[in-house]
């Protein structure tokens, strides 16, 4: 059974980058079945989807965070990272990491991470 | 405002039946496979179901799925407060480039 687990520092400045990191275990990150995906969710709010990833090739992300984020894949530790710059208030979220399959089913979720935007 | 519109919340009596619809467009519930996410409070979404009307092993056979057109609906028979939870659909939209989720459904059972 595939798992994910999200690490990431909690709080971060305003104008930093957010960087958070998801270990997946149980299953291979290189397999050719999945992709590796990041989405939000603000405190009280629905779900944000913020980019997808494959272990080879260009990531693709939400165009309306597409200039602040980054994500990339590790198969040598078998993660994957989120960088998120220029944080403000609004960036304040649960984060999780998740798997996708080719059609479109995020099958598997990490837990989450809360990070705050604060100073 | 989300691209995919569901029912802020529905409510439903143990042991009924209650469906959430999930409203969108050609160029994603139309072309597109929907899934359905369970959320607990204060837990992580789970896939309940997939492929517009498939179910993961684990998912019992009270959560259905159906699709006709631009439209999505979950459907929950012989609910339990267990079931109490928000729900999502998702589905990926060809024309934004962009994986879409709906703003969430409040399931109370009352």
């Amino acid at each position: 059974q595939l798992q994910l687990q999200e690490s990431g520092p909690g709080l971060v400045e305003p104008s930093e980058t957010l960087s958070i990191t998801c270990t997946v275990s149980g299953g291979s990150i290189s397999i050719g079945t999945s992709y590796w995906v990041w989405i939000r969710q603000p405190p009280g709010m629905g779900l944000e989807w913020i980019g997808t990833s494959y272990y080879s090739g260009d990531p693709y992300y939400n165009p309306s965070l597409k200039s602040r984020v980054t994500i990339s894949v590790d198969t040598s530790k078998s993660q994957f990272s989120l960088n998120l710059s220029t944080v403000t208030a609004a960036d304040t979220a649960v984060y999780f990491c998740a798997s996708l399959t080719a059609s479109g089913t995020i099958d598997h979720w990490g837990q989450g991470t809360l990070v705050t935007v604060s100073s | 405002q989300s691209v995919l519109t569901q029912p802020p919340s529905v409510s439903a009596a143990p042991g009924q039946k209650v469906t959430i619809s999930c409203s969108g467009s050609s160029s994603n519930i139309g072309s597109n496979y929907v899934c359905w996410y369970q959320q607990l409070p204060g837990t992580a979404p789970k896939l309940l179901i997939y492929e517009n009307n498939k179910r993961p092993s684990g998912i019992p056979d009270r959560f259905s799925g159906s699709k006709s057109g631009t439209s999505a609906t979950l459907g929950i028979t012989g609910l339990q407060t267990g079931d109490e939870a928000d729900y999502y659909c998702g589905s990926w939209d060809s024309s934004l480039s962009a994986r879409l989720f709906g703003g969430g459904t409040k399931l109370t059972v009352l």
